[in-house]
């Protein structure tokens, strides 16, 4: 059974600080890796993509990726009461278009 | 970025009755999208693939003669819950594969309440 873990949370954190959100998976042959941002009632929205072992920036928004120890993991910096939501890591299920997608971990931002 | 349009939003049916939920992608061509349901406080659960053209595939567990998908062009799938009951109340979300990331564009949602 292929998994993908997150803490549920939730994980509160005062505005401006940084937020970090993990996520496990157990397939070692995933290779593509996202994060989704889901507000209630509402759709999936992606923030980040990674394939590669490693940091990847985009504004706010880091994505880290250890292949190695099966985590991949998202830093928000400047964290922002906007940024509560709820947090999906998707991972890709080998050899197809697939992906499992964690329980999301619900972050509060307090202002 | 890539779009998809998914229709109706809500939708409120009599248990018994059939729904049918459109999704469309408006500015690429989705050979493939993707059906998941999600219960409150829960996460995305994979529903079925469907590709243009071909049968769709389900997960297991998911009855394919309940829920009827039928993707007939490259921007278009559609999920039919047929004889619908209470517990089919859910919030349904497609996706289509985005061919320049590999990741996915999700629809709106469509939050199906069966009386």
């Amino acid at each position: 059974q292929k998994e993908v873990e997150q803490n549920s949370g939730p994980l509160s954190v005062p505005e401006g600080a940084i937020a970090s959100l993990n996520c496990t998976y157990s397939d070692r042959g995933s290779q593509s890796f996202f994060w989704y941002r889901q507000y209630s009632g509402k759709s999936p929205e992606l923030i980040m993509f990674i394939y590669s072992n490693g940091d990847k920036e985009d504004g706010r928004f880091t994505a880290q990726l250890n292949k190695a120890s099966q985590y991949v993991s998202l830093l928000i910096r400047d964290s922002q009461p906007s940024d509560s939501a709820t947090y999906l890591c998707a991972v890709n299920v080998r050899g197809t278009y697939k992906y499992i997608f964690g329980t999301g971990t619900r972050l509060k931002v307090l202002a | 970025g890539a779009v998809v349009s998914q229709h109706p939003s809500r939708v409120i049916c009599k248990s018994g009755t059939s729904v049918k939920i459109e999704c469309r992608s408006l500015d690429f061509q989705a050979t493939t999208m993707f059906w998941y349901r999600q219960f409150p406080k829960q996460s995305l659960m994979l529903m079925a693939t469907s590709n243009e053209g071909s049968k769709a595939t389900y997960e297991q567990g998911v009855e394919k003669d309940k829920f009827l998908i039928n993707h007939a062009s490259l921007t278009l799938s559609t999920l039919t819950v047929t004889s619908a009951h209470p517990e089919d109340s859910s919030f349904y979300i497609c996706s289509a594969r985005e061919p320049r990331t590999d990741g996915y564009t999700f629809g709106s949602g469509t939050r199906l309440t069966v009386v």
